[in-house]
């Protein structure tokens, strides 16, 4: 299972982008990069996911580099709403096992 | 008009009470999933059911027995309960496909509480 390396904590002013990283060195060239959000104890949120080019959605964008060794999420503009832990994911195979990380801590400031 | 409905969602229960954990979901996917999130707040994937067929069992102690009676439901029952049992279940769903999963979705969890 390829696994996945974020930093445990970032901050970021309210209203400024958040730019999340990601390291995935062992993805496979199937496998898919998928973004997710936990607010609280909620269940997780969907954010974004991506294969190869860069995705832009209403929520993120996700960009991948070429050797798909790496990515970043950015959310925009942050809010205060947006404080969360942030997990990047490989999905494993077909299975749909989503393998979660301890992900970053994403404190969004006034 | 909830995706992945999940009750109840909180269940504080004695030792060795044996519990269920319904979850019922209106998107139409295929598959259904059990995760467990536990003190330390990571997220591990328990069971999974295809089409009503167990595709994924992680080693998770045999008193955890999923049923999945179609395929909009994944039901959790949990026999002789332990402390260590204590953590917030998360069931969510999705339709497979080739590398990818579409409209994975996750319920609002079910904080179980053993006391």
């Amino acid at each position: 299972d390829a696994k996945t390396t974020q930093p445990t904590s970032m901050d970021c002013a309210e209203g400024r982008a958040a730019n999340l990283p990601c390291n995935h060195s062992t993805i496979s060239g199937n496998e898919y990069v998928y973004w997710y959000r936990q607010i609280h104890s909620q269940g997780p949120q969907y954010i974004i996911h991506g294969l190869k080019n860069n995705e832009t959605n209403e929520m993120a964008s996700l960009i991948i580099t070429e050797d798909r060794k790496s990515s970043t999420l950015i959310l925009p503009h942050a809010t205060l709403r947006d404080t969360a832990v942030y997990y990047c994911i490989v999905l494993s195979g077909n299975t749909g096992k989503l393998i979660f990380g301890q992900g970053t801590t994403l404190q969004v400031k006034p | 008009d909830t995706a992945v409905s999940q009750t109840p969602k909180y269940l504080v229960t004695q030792m060795g009470n044996d519990k269920s954990i319904k979850c019922e979901q209106n998107l139409g996917h295929d598959t259904m999933y059990w995760y467990k999130q536990d003190s330390k707040k990571f997220l591990k994937i328990m069971f999974s059911y295809n089409n009503k067929e167990l595709i994924i069992n992680e080693t998770v102690p045999n008193r955890f027995s999923p049923k999945s009676p179609d395929k909009a439901h994944l039901n959790l029952h949990i026999n002789s309960l332990e402390l260590g049992d204590s953590a917030v279940y998360f069931c969510a769903s999705s339709t497979l496909g080739v590398g990818k999963n579409y409209g994975y979705t996750f319920g609002s969890g079910t904080r179980l509480t053993v006391v």
